[in-house]
């Protein structure tokens, strides 16, 4: 089964509001990261947060972690239009070498 | 400064034929990834090049060989293409293994028929 799983699978919101997704895993992380994709494009990284850290901020975006509870979150605040597109999170095993993505949440923002 | 490039954008093969997908990036990466991308399905990784000289299986390595032919370039080989290869293909860089973020190409959709 997936190493990672985001919650919810779509999301539709207003233009404004925010946006919350969820991702839980299975085994201990050296980190996890998020990804972005646009429809029809290859995936964009957006943060990184690491095992020993609770909390990140990029701009509009706040990523929490949750070791205890093998979870982290991705807020999107102030959503925008250009913000409608497909979110993945990404754990690194402790001692592994690659990223196991989950399948993704589909969120769309509504003008 | 391209980034990670790849080649073609489209491809259709018939069950049977063979292909090569290139990959190259000018990040001066020393990790390299293979992924497909079915509809409404996360990434799977088919192969992985931790660094130059290596090469491992993914979690979807059957149909697929791999070339990692120096530090830039990170080519994908089916070798009797079958229906159920048809997908989006990914190839993706990052300095090292998992630590740093991956930088991903545009993508090549391939359609077996």
């Amino acid at each position: 089964s997936q190493q990672g799983e985001e919650d919810p699978q779509a999301l539709s919101i207003q233009e404004g509001e925010n946006a919350t997704m969820n991702c839980s895993y299975k085994t201990s992380i050296n980190n996890l990261q998020w990804y972005r994709q646009n429809s029809g494009r290859g995936l964009v990284h957006l943060i990184l947060i690491r095992s020993n850290e609770r909390e990140k901020h990029s701009g509009r975006l706040r990523v929490t972690l949750d070791t205890s509870k093998k979870s982290s979150s991705l807020l999107i605040t102030a959503s925008r239009a250009a913000d409608t597109a497909s979110y993945f999170c990404a754990t690194l095993l402790q001692g592994a070498q690659k990223l196991v993505f989950g399948q993704g949440t589909r969120l769309t923002i509504n003008p | 400064n391209a980034g990670v490039t790849q080649t073609p954008k489209f491809q259709v093969l018939k069950t049977g034929q063979s292909m090569t997908l290139q990959c190259a990036q000018d990040m001066n990466h020393n990790s390299m990834y293979w992924y497909r991308q079915d509809p409404g399905m996360g990434l799977r990784l088919i192969y992985y090049s931790a660094s130059e000289g290596t090469t491992d299986k993914g979690e979807v390595p059957n149909g697929y060989n791999v070339s990692r032919l120096n530090k830039r370039e990170f080519s994908l080989r089916l070798e009797s293409a079958a229906p159920s290869q048809t997908s989006v293909y990914f190839c993706a860089s990052s300095e090292y293994r998992g630590h740093y973020e991956q930088y991903f190409g545009p993508g090549t959709r391939l359609t077996v028929t």
